[in-house]
């Protein structure tokens, strides 16, 4: 199967600093990511869709000055979160598009926990 | 109200027993509809992948789609205590385009 990988897997930060994720396809080309942010025992809420070699699409209500994606490569996507607040504090999570059995499917990484003192 | 609903749960159940979750949704340009399995404090995991209506079984999952009445459900046959997680239903208006997730209901299976 499709294998995504995130780094770190949790992080503890003080506010003020800013914190980079990576989002890595192991075993497929990714010309598409997503991040997501997850709040405990909430669902998912799309916060950006990244392309490779271009600039990411936003959702509303996301900063994009705040939250930062690159995609420099078919297989890495990073979102930096800058100046860190503890109400940054979540759950990301990023998945890559996959093209198998002539059906694009996203899968998700393991996630990344962000706790901002 | 949101686009798409689902029942938070938790839904307990006996082993062996079958799950039963749905979700309805009201945006009918929905056309990909999928199941995804999420541990506590894991990303979520691909269950079932459908296009349009119908059924599609793979093992102990099946899975329905109506679109008449814009409304997707999974089954759980032979439920096991491995199989106590959230469950995410997502869709989608074109392949590869961004997923719109349902709330997530939580599964128990007791052994």
């Amino acid at each position: 199967g499709a294998v995504v990988s995130q780094h770190p897997s949790w992080v503890i930060c003080k506010s003020g600093t800013s914190v980079k994720i990576e989002c890595r396809s192991l075993d497929f080309q990714a010309t598409t990511m997503f991040w997501y942010r997850q709040f405990p025992k909430q669902s998912l809420m799309l916060m950006a869709t990244s392309n490779e070699g271009s600039k990411a699409t936003y959702e509303q209500g996301v900063e994009k000055d705040k939250f930062l994606i690159n995609h420099a490569s078919l297989t890495l996507s990073t979102l930096t979160v800058t100046s860190a607040h503890p109400e940054d504090s979540s759950f990301y999570i990023c998945s890559a598009l996959s093209w198998r059995g002539r059906k694009e499917t996203q899968y998700f990484g393991p996630g990344t926990r962000l706790l901002v003192l | 109200q949101k686009e798409v609903e689902q029942d938070p749960g938790p839904l307990s159940v006996p082993e062996g027993a079958i799950v039963s979750l749905n979700c309805t949704y009201s945006n009918s340009a929905f056309q990909y509809f999928m199941w995804y399995r999420q541990y506590s404090r894991k990303g979520p995991e691909l269950l079932m992948y459908t296009y349009s209506s119908g059924n599609k079984e793979d093992g102990r999952f099946t899975a329905q789609v109506d679109k008449s009445s814009k409304y997707i459900s999974l089954f759980i046959r032979d439920s096991q205590p491995s199989d106590s997680a959230t469950y995410l239903c997502a869709m989608s208006v074109a392949a590869g385009n961004k997923l719109t997730f349902g709330g997530g209901t939580r599964v128990l299976v007791k052994p």
